[in-house]
């Protein structure tokens, strides 16, 4: 079975820190990965995703992610954190050709103007 | 843009009561699917549909059922309301697998109480 770990249940940074927020998955197959993010009061919506290809992928907002296989992991970064970035945010994962989607416990990220 | 309606943002029922909860979506996705979001522990897949009359269960489909009888509505039905049952609720869709690469797009979500 697919799971997702994200480790950091909520991480606090100042303007401008860099950020950093790990994933890693569990199957042995090909996977899809994705990255959602969650700001107050809003939807659920993609920030990147990785299908193959080069293995770090670029999101909205100056985000980005790299897919690292032999460790089964898709960390998120940014270089300089906003106090927009506050939000929580989702690591997924699905076997290619699946149809539904594994997400991790999500990570609270709070940004300090 | 696609569009994934949730009828209602906030519902509060009582404990035994019928509940259904209602998703639209525009962009004739195939699959649809309901979470439950709680703090803690993410999203967690209740039920999910891949044509219309298909259904299949997710990780925790106890306490709940779905109906799709038409492509572009799916609705999550709590048979007999229970307190802990009181969770935010996230309707999504996306195209087929053998389609598209899978993008899941989500409503802006129903918060239920039970009281």
């Amino acid at each position: 079975a697919q799971s997702v770990s994200q480790h950091n249940h909520h991480v606090i940074l100042s303007e401008a820190a860099s950020l950093e927020l790990g994933c890693n998955y569990s199957y042995g197959g090909t996977v899809n990965l994705f990255w959602y993010v969650q700001y107050p009061g809003q939807h659920l919506q993609l920030l990147l995703k990785y299908f193959s290809g080069d293995p770090l992928v670029k999101g909205i907002k100056g985000f980005e992610a790299e897919f690292i296989k032999s460790k089964f992991s898709f960390n998120l970064r940014k270089p300089s954190v906003q106090w927009s970035d506050t939000a929580e945010y989702f690591c997924a994962v699905n076997a290619t050709g699946a149809n539904n989607l594994f997400f991790g416990t999500g990570t609270r990220l709070t940004v300090i103007p | 843009d696609v569009k994934v309606t949730q009828s209602s943002r906030y519902l509060v029922k009582r404990t035994g009561e019928k509940v259904f909860l209602e998703c639209v979506q525009d962009m004739d996705h195939e699959n649809m699917f309901w979470y439950r979001q709680d703090p803690g522990l993410g999203l967690r897949l209740i039920y999910f549909s891949y044509d219309v009359k298909m259904k299949e269960k997710g990780d925790i489909p106890e306490g709940y059922s779905v109906s799709r009888e038409k492509k572009e509505r799916f609705s999550l039905i709590l048979e007999s309301a229970s307190t802990n049952q009181t969770s935010m609720y996230l309707c999504a869709s996306s195209f087929s697998s053998t389609l598209a690469k899978n993008i899941q797009y989500f409503g802006a979500g129903t918060r239920l109480s039970v009281l």
